[in-house]
């Protein structure tokens, strides 16, 4: 089965500054997708950024960027220049085409102080 | 990508009564996904719709407590029956659409059951 481990309930991060969320997750598979995915209050699920595992290169969207450790089984999310906006919940997912659905991580509660 | 637009956004219920949540997609997709998810945790995955198939069911999950339609492919509905106050609770509707099994979230409908 698969998991996925987010072990941080909570951090607080200084506007401008830079938070690492971090990830762990574990299968038998060897392609997979992993994701990180941002619901803000609003609720809206917004997707952050998306890891294929094939790929040994790290996925970037500007200030998001990931550290994808496939040995380790590890999926940490760097958010640069934290902005007021970037104050959500942060879920990790993991996709395999085993059974095409997403299992996601007890996700974190990012706050971004002024 | 895909846009989700999901009807209502909130209700409030009395306890015996039906809901039926909608959600509605500016494409075509074959798979669509319900989930609940009570404020501030995880999402927990219902079931699968795929058109022309019945909906499969996540464990915990039961066709006459949670049925669903999904009459094309832009459309599908789920209905929460019988309700008590342990069914509040934030329903997302989401699809898996472009390169990447990347998933798509409307903006859930949060239900309050008294």
């Amino acid at each position: 089965a698969q998991t996925v481990t987010q072990s941080q309930p909570e951090m607080s991060v200084q506007e401008a500054e830079t938070v690492t969320l971090s990830c762990t997750y574990d299968t038998s598979e060897s392609n997979y997708y992993l994701f990180w995915y941002k619901q803000p209050p609003s609720r809206q699920m917004i997707l952050v950024i998306r890891q294929e595992a094939y790929k040994q290169q790290n996925a970037t969207e500007n200030r998001f960027s990931v550290n994808f450790q496939k040995a380790a089984k590890s999926f940490s999310l760097k958010i640069s220049d934290s902005q007021l906006g970037d104050t959500a919940m942060y879920f990790c997912a993991f996709w395999t085409g085993a059974n095409s659905k997403l299992t996601f991580g007890k996700g974190i509660t990012l706050s971004v102080r002024p | 990508s895909a846009v989700i637009s999901q009807k209502p956004s909130r209700d409030i219920c009395q306890r015996g009564t039906s809901l039926t949540i909608q959600c509605q997609v500016d494409s075509q997709v074959t798979m669509m996904f319900w989930y609940r998810q009570q404020p501030g945790q995880s999402l927990t995955l219902i079931a699968t719709a795929n058109q022309g198939s019945e909906a499969t069911y996540e464990s915990g999950f039961v066709i006459d407590k949670f049925p669903i339609s999904r009459p094309n492919l832009t459309f599908s509905t789920l209905t929460v029956s019988n309700m008590s106050p342990e069914d509040s609770s934030i329903y997302l509707c989401s699809v898996s659409a472009g390169v990447g099994n990347i998933q798509y979230f409307g903006a859930g409908t949060r239900l309050s059951v008294l």
